[in-house]
């Protein structure tokens, strides 16, 4: 089955940076898209980005332009997102997505939450 | 780029038919039939339920359907239930090859 597993809750302080990571398995890793999309706690959600697990391209939403990386490990089906110049509004759930040609995911990692905090 | 505009909330007794509307611009919502709808319970990750504007994923309820017109897209839930209390999102593709999520509505099943 498709499972799409991320790391655990990290802790930062303002100005660190932060990457967080997506094992992806039951399915083939470069056949799909993966977003990135984050929620501040008690807030709607937000899209950070999409990376293209075959050919390591990516597209960002603007607002996270120069401070956002998206890679990928082929060999291990695993997808990384690393943001930097943190600060306290950077405080979220940060969820990864498979996504399909249509803009749509269908299935979500479970989470990782990012605390940003002195 | 800015949020998809959503009411905050909407409620409905069991059995009754919601409309939770989702309006854009014409560089969104108008432009493109990459229009999507998720459901987030509490503590959970969001779970797609249209895709494609007015499309259902397998396993999901034909009690749920979208639509679209002009830059406003809708979700119908009809014969309400107690587990279709969530938050609802809906998404879509914008031009520069980018993405939108709107502001979120509360569905409460009273």
């Amino acid at each position: 089955q498709v499972q799409l597993v991320q790391s655990g809750a990290e802790v930062k302080k303002p100005g660190a940076s932060v990457k967080v990571s997506c094992k992806a398995s039951g399915y083939s890793f470069t056949g799909y898209y993966l977003f990135w999309v984050r929620q501040a706690p008690g807030q709607g959600l937000e899209w950070v980005g999409r990376i293209n697990p075959s050919s390591g391209g990516t597209d960002f939403a603007q607002k996270f332009q120069g401070r956002v990386t998206m890679t990928r490990d082929t060999s291990i089906s695993t997808a990384y997102m690393e943001l930097s110049r943190l600060t306290s509004d950077d405080t979220a759930v940060y969820y990864c997505a498979r996504t399909s040609g249509s803009w749509s995911s269908d299935y979500w990692g479970q989470g990782t939450l990012v605390t940003v905090s002195s | 780029q800015s949020a998809l505009t959503q009411p905050a909330s909407v409620s409905g007794s069991p059995g009754q038919s919601i409309t939770i509307s989702c309006t854009g611009t014409s560089s969104d919502v108008g432009a493109y039939n990459y229009v999507a709808w998720y459901q987030q319970h509490p503590g959970k990750a969001p779970k797609l339920m249209i895709f494609d504007v007015s499309n259902r994923p397998s396993g999901v309820s034909n009690r749920f359907s979208g639509s679209k017109s002009g830059n406003t897209a809708s979700l119908t839930i009809s014969g309400l239930q107690a587990e279709d209390e969530a938050d609802y999102y809906c998404s879509s593709y914008t031009s520069s090859i980018s993405y939108v999520f709107g502001t979120g509505t509360k569905v409460t099943v009273l």
